[in-house]
């Protein structure tokens, strides 16, 4: 059983459809990050959320932390090719650690 | 500009022969992790080190896997013998302060 559950697994839409994905998990986390891998690349950081209800945004992206604190969403506006990639999510366990969802594989076909 | 980097990109071997991975942190960086990423697993940490000493190797068969950090600016993560169920793409990271890592871009390993 993963810590962190993202779904769905996969998406693939149409450029310019929005779309929300999403990382659940039973346990509190001090914070969350997203990020995103291209094929043949290393994941990127993309942000951090730290505050329960916080609300963040990358250009066509929003990032959103639950009040709970233990989950989090992210919300991309008119998709664009560029979009595509593994969303990853993640959070801190003790020592720097980090533990990853499995993702979430977005296609945005032109 | 400043980015970890991994070497070699790719590599295939046969069953039973020793693979070495490397990796050059960001310059200042004092927290290195190595991953393992596979399809049916995901994103897996096999081990990592603070101010080039091992924190925690427990994600990693130990009867194959080594890693160290010879020194500030590389570390390595060794598999030897190698088996066909090694194969995965190997990432190294890097981090300076709590917990925002960046990431290399990571070498695929192919046993046959």
């Amino acid at each position: 059983t993963q810590l962190l559950e993202q779904s769905p697994q996969f998406l693939s839409i149409q450029e310019g459809e929005n779309l929300t994905v999403y990382c659940n998990s039973s346990s509190v986390f001090s914070s969350l990050q997203w990020y995103r891998q291209e094929p043949g690349e290393g994941p990127v950081l993309l942000v951090t959320v730290v505050t329960g209800g916080e609300v963040k945004k990358l250009k066509r992206l929003t990032f959103q932390f639950g009040d709970a604190r233990k989950d989090s969403s992210l919300h991309i506006t008119a998709a664009q090719p560029g979009d595509t990639g593994l969303y990853l999510c993640a959070g801190p366990l003790d020592g720097n650690k980090l533990v990853f969802g499995a993702g979430t594989i977005l296609r945005v076909k032109s | 500009d400043a980015r970890v980097t991994q070497t070699p990109r790719h590599k295939v071997t046969e069953m039973g022969q020793e693979v070495t991975m490397r990796c050059q942190p960001i310059l200042g960086h004092n927290t290195v992790f190595w991953y393992r990423q596979t399809m049916m697993q995901g994103l897996e940490l096999l081990a990592y080190f603070r101010n080039r000493a091992p924190l925690d190797d427990s994600g990693m068969p130990k009867d194959r896997f080594s890693a160290e950090m010879p020194d500030a600016t590389l570390a390595t993560l060794k598999i030897q013998p190698s088996e066909p169920r090694d194969s995965a793409v190997y990432f190294c990271a890097s981090a300076l302060t709590g917990y925002e890592q960046y990431f290399g871009p990571g070498t695929r390993l192919t046993v046959t």
